[in-house]
């Protein structure tokens, strides 16, 4: 059954450096999304991609946080200056349409730990 | 902006009991999704509606859009149920998910 896969499962990371945290969404899913969970605490929307562009960004997104689709398989999330408060689980999600209600597929997440 | 609530935040039980999770929000919806969150953190969708009710083998999800509220229903509960219930909901104009912040099930044997 296809999968949306995470990589790396953990990241560890000093203050002010930068990361990207990659996902392969499944492959004929047309809306990607990046999911952030701060321990202890609920899911947060980051933002979601549709057509090579933001189709929507919360206001966690700032400029610090970008989101890429390098080739046809690849969904990235940078953060350019990483502080303290971004150490949290990220999860990539995409779905087959957009259209409100479409079930989304979660990665397995990436646990991101800045020192 | 969407509130969801959940409960409760944390639900004992004994095996094959019956479990319900509520779940309630504060504006109108498209969708209304129930996932499932194991201690490894992964998270896997369960059910996704919009009216009515659905079933899983013992999994089972009602929803009231009047009344703006789901409930989620375990039968003949087993330890390996034991999880993270996560409600969340699709606005009315959006895609993102709007979550609520989960019921920790543990079902003892």
């Amino acid at each position: 059954e296809p999968e949306v896969t995470q990589t790396p499962s953990h990241q560890v990371t000093q203050m002010g450096q930068e990361v990207i945290l990659r996902c392969v969404p499944i492959s004929n899913h047309l809306y990607f999304y990046w999911y952030r969970q701060i321990l202890g605490q609920k899911v947060e929307f980051l933002v979601s991609f549709y057509n090579n562009e933001i189709s929507e960004k919360s206001e966690i997104f700032d400029d610090q946080f970008s989101v890429e689709r390098p080739d046809g398989s690849n969904f990235t999330l940078k953060i350019r200056s990483t502080k303290l408060e971004d150490s949290a689980m990220y999860f990539c999600a995409s779905s087959h349409a957009g259209t409100r209600g479409n079930e989304q597929f979660f990665g397995p997440g990436t646990r991101l730990t800045v020192l | 902006k969407n509130e969801v609530e959940q409960s409760p935040q944390n639900l004992t039980a004994q095996e094959g009991e019956f479990i319900t999770i509520n779940c309630s929000y504060s504006v109108g919806i498209s969708a209304l999704h129930w996932l499932q969150q194991h201690p490894g953190g992964g998270i896997v969708s369960l059910f996704m509606l919009s009216s009515g009710k659905k079933k899983h083998g013992r999994l089972i999800a009602t929803i009231n859009i009047q009344e703006k509220h789901s409930s989620l229903h375990i039968t003949a509960s087993h330890p390996r149920d034991s999880a993270v219930y996560i409600c969340a909901v699709n606005g009315g104009s959006n895609y993102k998910l709007t979550f609520g912040k989960g019921t920790l099930l543990t079902v003892n044997p």
